[in-house]
Order: C-alpha cells, then structure tokens, then sequence
C-alpha cells in the first residue's frame, strides 16, 4: 500500500515569502506528526495531529508557522516570512492511532532551503 | 519528563564487524514504549523495533537484535556481522502514556553508522 507521501521534495524560496509543505498520511492512520530535521540534527517536534482533537502545538518554534489538518487526512505546514534560520528538512509521518505504542511511519520529506 | 540519549555521535566499524548502538532513556511513567528507527542516506526514516515497559524480553531479527534492561533504563540495539547497507544514522525514540496529554515520542539525537568495506 502508498506510505507516506509529501511535496513537494525539495523547496527553494527567498527569505520573507510564505511556504506550504504537504503530507498525504497513510489511509486509516489518525495520528499525524511534523518534524523538522536540520542537517545533522535529531527529530525536532513541531506539531501533532490526532483525530478530530485539538492540534498539540507545543513544538511551533513561532508564530510564523501554522498547520492544518482537513477530514482527518491531509496536512499543510505553512511558514509565513521565512527565515534563512528555517533551512531543514521537513518530516511527517503518520501512525495507526495516537496511543504511545504505534510506530510511525514517516515521509520522504520536504528539503526547504530559504535563500 | 522523557529523555533519551544516544551517547555515540558516530561509529565508524568495517564490515562483518559486531556494533552496539547505546540508547539510555529516562521517564516517571510505569507504562511507555521504545523504538528504533533507521535512516539510511536516502533519508526517509524506517521504524525497525517497538518494545513496552511490561516486556523486557530481548529480541533478534536476523543480524539485529535488541537489549532492553530497566535496571539499567537502556535500550541497545546490535548488528551482528555489519554490512555496508547498514550503513545509516540510527534513532533511539521514547514514548509515554499520559494522562490527558499527547503522544508525542521524543527521540535521541541518532547514531551515525559507517560500515566500510
């Protein structure tokens, strides 16, 4: 069956434009992360997904960044007047449900790269 | 709060030699999960083990197996006769079971695994 998919694969923007960052979680997962990965860097939480709960947001690093989820199924992270700072990988996965014992399954990410 | 620390920043070993990778955790909770995940070069991270608190039985997939002690808070991962496709950086991650908050794994800063030819 699909994985997790996400776009687009690489972003290349100038410093202070908006971006939107897609995932496409596997069918029937509930539980949806976005990570942001930086070169050589560990997993750095941003934002959880579970349901139809309210969005843990406890990882956003500013206001500047949102992200939505809609039916239950996709995801846009947008990041509003980007930062060079915000150069990363951007990582999402899905899992079966939002119980601390399900894997997830993550995408193939979003390299964004502010010029 | 959760924790986990993967000591070893990079292992450099040459192939059909044994590595261990060291995860050592820290949580309050009684019930929590563990897991391992790989990223190969490519990239995309690809979940390789999830063990309980309640089950500390130690388990092997072909060359991996898998060293889970609370006595000690740790659990090790070791690639038996290391090839070069193991080759990748190696996350530790942490999961809790609260109450009333989120799921929210937190994961160690990774081990990156260089196996020469």
């Amino acid at each position: 069956g699909a994985g997790v998919s996400q776009s687009p694969s690489n972003k290349v923007t100038e410093k202070g434009k908006d971006v939107e960052l897609r995932c496409d979680p596997i069918s029937g997962h509930t539980a949806l992360y976005w990570y942001r990965q930086s070169l050589g860097q560990g997993l750095e939480f941003l934002i959880y997904f579970q349901g139809n709960s309210a969005p843990d947001k406890s990882g956003l690093p500013s206001d500047r960044f949102s992200a939505e989820r809609t039916g239950g199924s996709v995801s846009t992270l947008t990041i509003q007047r980007t930062q060079q700072e915000d150069s990363a990988v951007y990582l999402c996965a899905s899992s079966l449900g939002g119980a601390g014992g399900y894997e997830q399954y993550f995408g193939p990410g979003t390299r964004l790269t502010v010029t | 709060a959760q924790k986990v620390t993967q000591a070893q920043t990079e292992i450099s070993v040459v192939e059909k030699e044994d590595v261990t990778l060291d995860c050592v955790y820290e949580t309050r909770d009684t019930t929590y999960y563990l897991f391992w995940y790989k990223q190969p070069p490519s990239g995309e991270l690809v979940f390789l083990i999830r063990r309980n608190s309640f089950d500390e039985q130690n388990e092997i997939s072909g060359r991996y197996s898998w060293n889970f002690q609370k006595s000690t808070s740790s659990f090790n991962f070791t690639i038996t006769a290391s090839q070069v496709v193991d080759s990748a950086v190696y996350f530790c991650a942490l999961s809790e079971a609260p109450s009333g908050g989120s799921y929210i794994p937190t994961f160690g800063r990774g081990t990156s695994l260089i196996v020469h030819p």
